[in-house]
């Protein structure tokens, strides 16, 4: 079945770091991919998504490539803020499906 | 303004008793969803609906029940079958498109003591 695997956490960085999350997936047809962010105690927000193969999601200094041909959907920060602290979720929808299959989960730590 | 509220925030629950968790959304979805995080597992899939008056279990539904009566309301009942029921648990909605969004609620905290 549809899978989402993502680099287990916790990541610790410094203020203004370059930030990389890996997020491979195993699916049949063509999903779409997202990210989900979880701050302290609340639900999930969308943080950015892509629906077909090379497309860039990006939203508030993230970014994400969805690469077909190595399954993958990294994301990216050029400079992570103490306010990114956070755990963030790799997702994918596939295909006319109504279910989202989400990663683990890796937990983000910005120290100032 | 538009989303998805969860009521209560927190619930604490004795052993043996049901609890109802609500879940209600103003955005006009069809689709809504239960999903039970627990420490370092990510979400799991409780039960989730596509229409009013119909719905489907997810990966984990035993011990649990839900009902759709109206478009805008999910609310997940908590049996004491349940043999583990301590967790965070989020209520979403999505359009059921095939690129949709998952819109989440804040979220209910529910502890057995």
């Amino acid at each position: 079945g549809d899978s989402v695997t993502q680099m287990e956490g916790p990541v610790t960085l410094s203020e203004e770091a370059f930030l990389t999350i890996n997020c491979t997936y195993t699916a049949t047809g063509y999903p779409s991919l997202f990210w989900y962010v979880q701050y302290p105690g609340e639900g999930l927000q969308l943080l950015l998504k892509a629906t077909k193969a090379d497309d860039k999601g990006s939203n508030k200094g993230f970014e994400a490539t969805y690469r077909k041909e190595t399954t993958s959907f990294h994301l990216e920060k050029g400079s992570v803020q103490v306010s990114d602290s956070a755990v963030y979720f790799c997702a994918l929808l596939n295909t006319g499906g109504f279910k989202t299959i989400f990663g683990a989960g890796t937990r983000l730590f910005v120290k100032a | 303004d538009g989303g998805i509220t969860q009521s209560p925030k927190y619930l604490f629950r004795k052993e043996g008793q049901n609890v109802t968790l609500s879940c209600e959304q103003n955005l006009n979805h069809d689709a809504m969803y239960w999903y039970r995080q627990d420490p370092g597992q990510g979400l799991r899939l409780i039960y989730y609906s596509q229409i009013v008056n119909d719905f489907q279990k997810g990966d984990i539904a035993e011990g649990y029940s839900v009902s759709r009566e109206k478009k805008e309301s999910f609310p997940l009942t908590v049996t004491s079958a349940q043999k583990n029921p301590t967790a965070f648990y989020l209520c979403a909605s999505s359009s059921a498109g095939p690129t949709d969004t998952q819109y989440f609620g804040p979220g209910t905290r529910l502890t057995v003591l």
